[in-house]
Parts: C-alpha cells; sequence; structure tokens
C-alpha cells in the first residue's frame, strides 16, 4: 500500500498560472518535506514542515509556498510558474528529524 | 559543508555481471547518516539502505552489499548478478539535522544500465 501518495503523477500548466500539487501520507509522520528535481539532477530541498513549522531553504524562491494544514497532507503551491519551474517535484516525510525520509512518487510538471 | 561525491557519472554493464557505485563524501560533523536511494524511470526514490556514522559494519542484503569505511570517507554500493530491473539511477546521501529536520544532501546521481 502506498504510504506517501502525490497527485497528480503529470501536471501540465501555463506560464503564470497558479497551480498547486498535493501530498499525502498515512505514515503519521511529524516531518514532511517537498524536493524540486530537474533532468539529470539530484532533487533540491525546497522547505519542511516539522509539524506546524515551516522551515524554509534560503534559496528558494518566493514564487513557491507551502501549506500542510493537517498532519496527513502538504501542498506545495506554485504562484507564477515559469518555465524554470518545469520539473519534478518530490514529497517526503520522516518520523521525526532522525528519521530516513521517504519519498512519494513525484509529480512532474510541465509549463506551457 | 557537506559535499557528496558520485565520480561515476554513468555506468553500463551486461546482465549477471557485478558493479560497483562509489560514493565518497565530506562533513565535520561527528554523527551523520549516509543512505542510498534508487529512482527507476518512473521517477520515484526509492529507500535502500542508512547507515549511523558510528556503524562501519558492512551490510549485505540479497544482491546488493555496502562497504562504509570512514577512514576513506566513503560508502560504496555493490551489485552482485545485476540485473535488468536494477537498471536505474543510484543516488548516495549525507544528513544533517537542521533546524529539527534532517537534511539530505544528495550526490549528483550514477545512472545504471543493465544490458541483457
Amino acid at each position: 500500500d502506498a504510504m506517501v501518495i502525490q497527485n497528480p503523477r503529470y501536471q501540465v500548466t501555463q506560464f503564470g498560472k497558479p497551480v498547486t500539487l498535493s501530498c499525502s501520507q498515512t505514515l503519521n509522520h511529524n516531518v514532511m518535506y517537498w524536493y524540486q528535481q530537474k533532468s539529470s539532477q539530484a532533487p533540491k530541498l525546497l522547505f519542511h514542515y516539522y509539524d506546524k513549522d515551516f522551515n524554509n531553504e534560503a534559496d528558494t524562491p518566493d514564487n513557491f509556498q507551502s501549506r500542510r494544514p493537517n498532519t496527513s497532507f502538504c501542498f506545495l503551491d506554485i504562484r507564477s510558474p515559469g518555465l524554470g519551474d518545469a520539473a519534478m517535484y518530490l514529497c517526503a516525510t520522516s518520523r521525526d528529524q532522525q528519521g530516513t525520509q521517504y519519498f512519494g512518487p513525484g509529480t512532474r510538471l510541465t509549463v506551457l | 559543508a557537506q559535499k557528496v561525491t558520485q565520480a561515476q557519472t554513468e555506468i553500463s554493464v551486461v546482465e549477471k555481471e557485478d558493479v560497483t557505485l562509489d560514493c565518497v563524501y565530506e562533513t565535520r560533523d561527528t554523527t551523520y547518516y549516509l543512505f542510498w536511494y534508487k529512482q527507476p524511470p518512473s521517477g520515484e526514490l526509492v529507500f535502500l539502505i542508512r547507515r549511523n556514522s558510528f556503524d562501519e559494519q558492512n551490510e549485505i542484503s540479497g544482491r546488493y552489499s555496502w562497504n562504509f569505511q570512514k577512514s576513506t570517507s566513503s560508502f560504496n554500493f555493490t551489485i552482485t548478478a545485476s540485473q535488468v530491473v536494477d537498471s536505474a539511477v543510484y543516488f548516495c546521501a549525507l544528513s544533517e539535522v537542521n533546524q529539527g529536520a534532517q537534511k539530505l544532501v544528495f550526490g549528483q546521481g550514477t545512472r545504471l544500465t543493465i544490458n541483457p
């Protein structure tokens, strides 16, 4: 059974049109992460939530926002997608700060 | 700063051959964790192993084995009798604990192709 679920798996949006990616987990983990992975590159951490505490990476553009309404769900909002935001977006969770991160299947975003 | 280097960008072998993926890391922390993840074409990052800095024992899981050597700051991954299903990008990663959560520093990945 899938433990970290991402919807949709593929998302197409237009330049400048806001888009929201969804992540949910059945593990009851405290920490949820969002990564951006561009073609042939390693995943890059955008931000994470430790419970309700939001932590942004210093180099994450303001165009990227996140919401975590409850333990199970976390959303990635891209306010005005540019062509450079086309990438795979990976959600991960860990039980606590020492725990292993488990990843979802990712959402591949295309910006037209 | 922490850094992970996977010098092999791509490896291609014939099925049933053994293959070793290299990983070298840099850190000033005395407590850290090392990981290997597999990313098949579907895109999901699949967790393979975690090793803490105080445990240098090698580990074997089926056809997979890992060699951790603190003296050379290496955490290499060997697949024995490779199979086509092993074809994927493999990432080595190092963790630091920052602001209440574990931050993974990934290597650039090694694309492994197993040919029939």
